[in-house]
């Protein structure tokens, strides 16, 4: 039971390129998230999925988009990377929407 | 925005000794839990009070949550070296909980061997 698998975990990008990175997990789980976390901030949520087909914004969504066409694959992408979107992503998903996260071990994404 | 603020935001304390971590919240909230994180890694689930619950245990892991005074604390009795981490707390609000965790800045915790 591999749990929730991030691919890549570690990218370094140039300003302006694009690229997608992967989660998915294998515990059937209905509710997907993606956080980014930076120093001093804690983790804040970029956007969410509540099912297959599903996707919503979170706190932080400008530059991101999301798909959840499977329901164990999450996609979140950078369509034209920015220096500011430098910091590491977590996925977590959860079988409820009030219980606990199973997290992914990350992605360090640098842009320059 | 942040809605959990813990406190300290660093401690450092000698293996054996008791750790206590503090979070404090601004709103209304279904369920708050607390996360482990390692240096380099993902977090980890601990434990998930609910807003009817006054406390929780597990294993050497006690929390406590005051709803009138919208705080928790986290209490980790007979520290051990394995023990050092970064502690966030996380709240849960309503609509069932989809929208998301709100987490804190975590408490950075060293223990000393």
């Amino acid at each position: 039971n591999a749990g929730v698998t991030q691919t890549p975990k570690f990218r370094v990008l140039k300003t302006g390129q694009s690229m997608t990175l992967l989660c998915a997990q294998d515990m059937n789980h209905e509710y997907m998230y993606w956080y980014r976390q930076d120093p001093g901030m804690g983790l804040r949520l970029i956007h969410y999925s509540v099912g297959e087909g599903t996707t919503a914004k979170g706190e932080v969504p400008d530059g991101y988009n999301v798909s959840r066409l499977k329901k164990q694959n999450f996609l979140l992408g950078l369509e034209s990377a920015a220096p500011s979107q430098t910091s590491v992503y977590f996925c977590a998903s959860s079988y409820t929407g009030g219980g606990g996260y199973t997290f992914g071990s990350g992605t360090r994404l640098t842009v320059v | 925005s942040q809605q959990g603020e813990e406190d300290p935001q660093a401690l450092s304390i000698q293996e054996g000794e008791n750790a206590t971590m503090n979070c404090s919240y601004k709103t209304s909230i279904n369920n708050l839990q607390w996360y482990r994180q390692n240096s380099g890694r993902g977090l980890v689930h601990l434990i998930l009070i609910r807003s009817n619950e006054r406390e929780k245990h597990s294993g050497r892991l006690r929390v406590t949550l005051d709803t009138s005074k919208k705080s928790s604390s986290l209490l980790i009795t007979a520290s051990r070296a394995a023990d050092t981490a970064s502690y966030f707390c996380a709240t849960q609000h309503g609509g069932g909980g989809a929208d998301g965790l709100t987490f804190g800045k975590g408490t950075h915790l060293i223990i000393q061997p």
